[in-house]
């Protein structure tokens, strides 16, 4: 079975700018969370997608925001760029068990 | 406040010893406790789980003890060994605040190293 994949693995966008990365997760996993991991706060829940529905969301502004498709495949965006926002953001799908598989995360910087 | 807590950033074992890694949380409505392993660039990767109606679950050379009245639980790795040089992530699991929804709580991580 193909893991979780992400696109793109790397990323650099300047302040103000927005940015949308993708997520497919493993094929059966109806469930797709996305966290944000950076040195000072460790991994942080943004939010969940279960069949295109947002069930679960972190406690994160506005400009960061998600959406799920029919196939389950996942996007997630960030408007209004902001430097702190620089990180590893990371995608996990999760089948009828309890543990969430990780893809090997976006990292953005911002400058 | 930080619900899932790893104190030790850090350990260094030799090869063929035993590691421990250790993990503390507060929220007494966890009901899964899981334990990620995570190498630079990579995302993390599942190692093992243990029901909070358990307290020792055992796969290969890892096994996770859990002790709910000291809202603890522990790692073990025997014997180390060099290719699991890590951080390793404590993560707890608990209902989210959609219908069927479980959301994870990270700890901040343990880097170990072990030493050929």
């Amino acid at each position: 079975k193909a893991g979780v994949t992400q696109t793109p693995r790397y990323l650099i966008k300047t302040r103000g700018q927005q940015v949308t990365l993708s997520c497919s997760p493993i094929s059966g996993h109806r469930s797709v969370s996305w966290y944000q991991q950076t040195p000072g706060q460790g991994l942080q829940f943004l939010f969940e997608y279960f069949s295109e529905t947002q069930r679960n969301k972190g406690n994160f502004p506005g400009r960061f925001s998600g959406r799920q498709f029919s196939n389950s495949r996942s996007e997630m965006n960030v408007s209004t760029l902001e430097l702190g926002d620089s990180a590893l953001y990371l995608c996990a799908s999760k089948g009828l068990a309890v543990e969430q598989y990780f893809g090997p995360g976006t990292r953005l910087t911002v400058t | 406040d930080q619900q899932v807590k790893q104190n030790s950033p850090s350990l260094s074992v030799q090869e063929g010893r035993i590691s421990i890694l250790n993990c503390d949380y507060t929220n007494s409505m966890f009901d899964y406790f899981l334990w990620y392993k995570k190498y630079p660039a990579e995302g993390p990767t599942f190692l093992i789980s243990i029901s909070s109606i358990k307290d020792k679950n055992e796969d290969g050379r890892f096994t996770v003890f859990l002790n709910k009245s000291a809202k603890h639980l522990s790692l073990h790795i025997v014997p180390s060994q060099p290719g699991d040089s890590a951080v390793y992530f404590c993560a707890a699991s608990a209902l989210g605040s959609g219908a069927g929804s479980y959301q994870l709580t990270f700890g901040k991580g343990t880097k170990l190293s072990v030493i050929p």
